[in-house]
């Protein structure tokens, strides 16, 4: 079946460092790719998106490709802010629309 | 107001006991959702609908129930609530095709 990879940290971070978070999938076909943020005491949002190779999905400074040949979609951000402290999810969307998450990331940035 | 709203947002239940989680959308969707999230394994499907008349169990039905009680209504049950039930609950909904959810805040659910 599919499956989502990404460590589950907590990655720490000093505020304007580089941010890399990783995502690897398994999939029969040409799944979508998501990218969701989970603010402490809230539900999930779509952070971005991107539905087939090649495409970069991008939102709030944060972007992420789709790269089918390595079955990555690794999330970056040049330079993190305090605010960006959260769980960021991995996703995919395959066959029938079934959508299968990773463990999610858990990040802190400190000032 | 929030596009889904949960009730309620804590919860504290005692082993046994029946307890329902509900869930209300203003998206106009036909999908709904019902997940739980629990710490090193993320978020697992519990039941889905596509619609009034359609629903559907996901990974981990056993213990649970749900009702659809109109296209913006479903909610979750807990016949016999158990401490392993322990966890975050969300409801999300989404349009049909390539698009994402939209998150409940979730509800978070002790059984003691």
């Amino acid at each position: 079946g599919d499956s989502v990879t990404q460590m589950e940290g907590p990655v720490t971070l000093s505020e304007e460092a580089f941010l890399t978070i990783n995502c690897t999938y398994t999939a029969t076909g040409y799944p979508s790719l998501f990218w969701y943020v989970q603010y402490p005491g809230e539900g999930l949002q779509l952070l971005l998106k991107a539905t087939k190779a090649d495409d970069k999905g991008s939102n709030k400074g944060f972007e992420a490709t789709y790269r089918k040949e390595t079955t990555s979609f690794h999330l970056e951000k040049g330079s993190v802010q305090v605010s960006d402290s959260a769980v960021y999810f991995c996703a995919l969307m395959g066959g029938y629309q079934k959508v299968t998450f990773g463990i999610g990331t858990k990040l802190q940035v400190i000032p | 107001d929030a596009d889904v709203t949960q009730t309620p947002r804590n919860r504290i239940t005692k082993t046994g006991k029946r307890i329902m989680l509900e869930c209300s959308q203003t998206k106009g969707h036909d999908r709904m959702y019902w997940y739980r999230q629990d710490p090193g394994l993320g978020l697992r499907l519990i039941y889905y609908s596509f619609d009034v008349k359609d629903i559907n169990k996901g990974e981990i039905s056993d213990g649970y129930s749900v009702s659809r009680q109109a296209q913006a209504k479903f909610s979750l049950s807990l016949e016999s609530a158990i401490p392993n039930q322990t966890a975050l609950y969300f409801c999300a909904t989404r349009g049909d095709g390539l698009y994402g959810y939209t998150f409940g805040s979730g509800t978070r659910l002790t059984v003691v």
